[in-house]
């Protein structure tokens, strides 16, 4: 079993449709992330999660709606997506990022492609 | 706010050459600073880091060493293989910062038998 689980691994939707990606991990840790990764841009940070808490909101608009019930387990709720919206949504966790330790280890991403 | 400025690939490379990523940062203060790995068909994973200027971090025959001077980390490999082909991450994140790390663009390394 990998560390961090994410699925679906691809999804196409139209920007009137719900959909979910969901992430689960199985390393113990207590704090999981959202990324984005675009064609030719850095990686954003777009949610963090400390103990089923979160503790970082990156400016990211509405349409995008986390979830965490517990330490193991994070979704990202979608709904009336752009196209720009299209990307690779990365999952991460780690320890307690007050330990600042810089590491974290991620899922192998869900490919969002929004028509 | 901080950056971080990666040389734009693809890198093109025969198998045992000599590898040079570039990697320069912007921040206040002294963060900490990553390469991470991204294999194709897989997630990121944690490469090496230095915490403190003049450090050398190293795994799998790679090194960084952590400039403040030039603010750089720029990352070497004495002789690559085909395995190593990947996109290489540079990141850093500032002290007390709890896990913000901010990334590069990627570089995408190529290596032909």
């Amino acid at each position: 079993e990998t560390g961090v689980t994410q699925t679906p691994r691809h999804l196409v939707m139209g920007m009137t449709n719900k959909k979910s990606l969901k992430c689960e991990q199985h390393l113990g840790h207590n704090a999981m992330y959202w990324y984005k990764q675009s064609a030719k841009k850095p990686l954003e940070l777009m949610f963090v999660y400390n103990f089923k808490e979160q503790t970082e909101n990156n400016s990211v608009p509405s349409r995008f709606s986390p979830e965490c019930p517990n330490s193991s387990h994070l979704f990202l709720h979608l709904h009336t997506l752009q196209p720009e919206d299209s990307a690779l949504y990365l999952c991460a966790s780690s320890h307690r990022p007050e330990l600042n330790t810089g590491e974290l280890f991620f899922g192998e991403g869900s490919r969002l492609t929004v028509l | 706010g901080d950056s971080v400025t990666q040389m734009e690939g693809p890198v093109t490379l025969s198998e045992e050459a000599f590898l040079t990523i570039n990697c320069t940062y912007t921040a206040t203060g002294y963060p900490s600073l990553f390469w991470y790995v991204q294999y194709p068909g897989e997630g990121l994973q944690l490469l090496l880091k230095a915490t403190k200027a003049d450090d050398k971090g190293s795994n799998k025959g790679f090194e960084a060493t952590y400039r403040k001077e030039t603010t750089s980390f720029h990352l070497e490999k004495g002789s690559v293989q085909v395995s190593d082909s990947a996109v290489y991450f540079c990141a850093l994140t500032p002290a007390e910062a709890g896990n913000m790390l901010t990334f590069g663009g990627g570089t995408r390394l190529m290596v032909k038998p």
